[in-house]
């Protein structure tokens, strides 16, 4: 079946990094666009990034801009996002999300379970 | 601006129907989608490019987008609906959620 593991979270002090993965199978990655998407404990959903399905165009939240990199290894069936300069405000479920599209613009329709961020000193 | 605007809170009894908006600048020329989330579970997709439901979803479901609200309709709501539910749309390559709505089944 389709399905999108994330793994890499933990606690972290400030002002360090952290790399997650995304392990997918069930689909053909390499021809969707893919996300993460993250969700402070008790609040609502935040876009981080985005990467086209060759990963030639990315795109990112103000937020995150210039501190995070969405990357992908098609070849792995293998999504991750480096995260550097981590503050609390990054803490958070972060979620691994499939595009319906090939350049990523469709609804998020396959979704994991998340893995947990904890940025605290 | 990308900025969703969503009610935090609907309430409606079991067998009624449910609007939940989203409301955003010139949102009708953009495609919305609507995502369910349930405690403690990743969120599902409900309503992708407006009008369209994923296969599963049940067709009590229904979207619709103009000017410049969207509209999640639940008709014959059932109690398994109460849940988070979240509008999203794209914005020049940069993706907004709304806040979100709590859908209370009474």
């Amino acid at each position: 079946q389709v399905q999108l593991v994330e793994s890499g979270g933990g606690v972290v002090q400030p002002g360090r990094s952290l790399r997650l993965s995304c392990a997918a199978s069930g689909f053909n990655f390499r021809t969707y666009g893919m996300h993460w998407v993250r969700q402070a404990p008790g609040k609502g959903l935040e876009w981080v990034a985005v990467i086209s399905y060759q990963g030639r165009n990315e795109y990112y939240a103000d937020s995150v801009k210039g501190r995070f990199t969405i990357s992908r290894d098609n070849s792995q069936n293998t999504l991750y996002l480096q995260m550097s300069s981590l503050r609390a405000e990054d803490t958070a479920l972060y979620f691994c999300v499939k595009d319906e599209t090939i350049e990523a613009g469709g609804g998020m329709d396959v979704w994991g379970r998340g893995t947990t961020v904890a940025v605290s000193s | 601006s990308n900025e969703l605007t969503q009610p935090p809170s609907v309430s409606v009894s079991p067998g009624q129907t449910a609007s939940i908006s989203c409301s955003g600048d010139k949102l009708g020329d953009k495609y919305v989608c609507w995502y369910q989330q349930k405690p403690g579970q990743s969120p599902v997709l409900v309503i992708s490019q407006d009008t369209k439901r994923p296969s599963g979803i049940p067709d009590r479901f229904s979207g619709s987008n103009s000017g410049n609200t969207a509209t999640l309709t639940i008709s014959g709501t059932q109690a398994m609906d109460e849940a988070d539910y979240y509008c999203q749309a794209w914005d020049s390559r940069i993706v907004a959620f709304g806040g979100g709505t709590k859908l209370t089944v009474l």
